[in-house]
């Protein structure tokens, strides 16, 4: 079984829409990530958080949302979609900072397309 | 901002070297990274070096770092057609609590 899991894998939506993508994992890591991913602008920090009581905003968080329900449940929202956030999304957990070398664990991504 | 550039494209034929470079912008990571991602999946650790090290190899995989420079490169020997992939480097960023990744190389293998 995938350590680190996202649903949905696709979803197409309509400009305006609410959208959720969730992420669990089963690694027992306090850290989780979410990154969009745009071909040719590489991997972009959305949000990240240390533990449940700890949410820290990424390089590109506007118009995002998240909520860490559980250590093992980190979810991104997406308020009112719009075009633009056509992309690739990946959650990813790392057990420590990387101070310590910490690897970080990516799920297989969410392909999400606003119309 | 923090910016790790990398050349977007590499096409190489089966068989021959492959070497995706890298330009990193902290002088002071302790780490840096090689991560790849094969098609419909996640990134993955494929190897990292220590700031210390000049250079480290690892079966097919060799990777050198310049650090004054602040240039980081994977060389691939023999590099077959499953080696086709994005391979991003990587270093630690705000104070090591993140990771900024770079632009992501997508290397094409020619049988």
């Amino acid at each position: 079984d995938a350590d680190v899991t996202q649903t949905p894998r696709n979803r197409i939506t309509k400009t305006g829409k609410r959208i959720m993508l969730e992420c669990s994992q089963t690694k027992g890591h306090d850290r989780m990530y979410w990154y969009r991913q745009d071909p040719g602008l590489g991997l972009r920090l959305i949000y990240y958080s240390f533990d449940v009581k700890d949410i820290n905003k990424g390089e590109i968080s506007d118009g995002y949302s998240v909520s860490r329900q559980a250590q093992a449940k980190f979810s991104l929202s997406l308020e009112s979609a719009i075009p633009n956030q056509t992309a690739l999304y990946f959650c990813a957990t790392s057990e420590h900072g990387t101070s310590s070398g910490g690897e970080q664990f990516f799920g297989p991504g969410t392909r999400l397309t606003v119309l | 901002g923090e910016d790790v550039e990398q050349s977007l494209f590499l096409s190489v034929r089966e068989g021959d070297s492959s070497v995706i470079n890298c330009t990193y912008t902290d002088s002071s990571s302790t780490y840096l990274y090689w991560y790849k991602q094969e098609p419909g999946a996640g990134l993955q650790l494929l190897t990292y070096i220590f700031s210390n090290m000049d250079m480290k190899q690892d079966q097919r995989l060799t990777v050198l770092l310049n650090k004054k420079d602040k240039h980081l490169s994977l060389r691939i020997a023999d590099t077959q057609t499953g080696d086709s992939a994005i391979y991003f480097c990587a270093e630690p960023s705000g104070g090591y609590q993140k990771v900024t990744f770079g632009t992501g190389t997508k290397l094409q293998v020619i049988p």
